[in-house]
């Protein structure tokens, strides 16, 4: 069964402090993986696509990477509105696509 | 503003009833995507239409149905309304059926009375 799991479910960190968000994935034929951050309310908003094993794409503090199994997202010194939750997704070969439950990011001041 | 324009912005209906989601994709985009976002289930991705026909389908109960238009608008009826489809209803649209340019709408949260 193709399945998104990510971790951790929530995270708090001081603001300037760099760390990594997980998603692991199990699915069949991926065509791609994408990762979304999502403010309290409103619709998620695209951040990245990654296609291939060793893929990387960045934007300011984030950096996105991929391998056969699983994706880092990594926030470099971040700062408090970088505070959201961060969703991942995985395209399968059926087209379909699959979201993991997502990691709430507390940037503490 | 991303483009993808979704309505009501909220909705609040009783058990049993039936109701009509809107969506009108990115211009350009010939794909349109609906999710359920609930808060322990989080995104559910219901069904997918791609130039007017159906491309994937996900965990879409019997009570709802879509549909896309020749305009590519797309409308998601939930009918016999249950407490537990009270939920964020996003709709998102891209280019193709590979995801591309993916921009998902600000949704349509129901409530069910």
């Amino acid at each position: 069964e193709d399945q998104v799991t990510q971790s951790p479910e929530a995270l708090r960190l001081q603001e300037g402090e760099s760390s990594s968000l997980n998603c692991s994935y199990t699915v069949s034929g991926l065509r791609g993986l994408f990762w979304y951050r999502q403010d309290p309310g409103k619709g998620p908003e695209f951040l990245f696509t990654l296609y291939s094993a060793g893929e990387e794409k960045e934007k300011e503090r984030l950096k996105a990477t991929l391998t056969k199994k699983e994706s880092f997202l990594h926030i470099t010194a971040p700062k408090p509105e970088d505070s959201a939750t961060y969703l991942c997704a995985v395209q399968a070969g059926d087209d379909k696509i699959i979201f993991g439950k997502g990691t709430r990011l507390h940037i503490l001041p | 503003d991303s483009g993808v324009t979704q309505t009501p912005k909220h909705l609040i209906t009783a058990t049993g009833q039936r109701v009509t989601l809107r969506c009108s994709p990115r211009s350009g985009d010939l794909s349109v995507y609906w999710y359920q976002q609930s808060l322990d289930q989080g995104l559910q991705f219901l069904i997918q239409y791609y130039n007017g026909e159906e491309r994937a389908k996900g965990n879409i109960l019997e009570r709802f149905s879509a549909q896309q238009f020749p305009d590519l608008h797309s409308e998601l009826n939930l009918s016999s309304l249950e407490l537990g489809d009270s939920a964020l209803y996003f709709c998102a649209s891209s280019v193709d059926t590979r995801g591309r340019g993916y921009t998902f709408g600000s949704g349509t949260r129901l409530t069910v009375v």
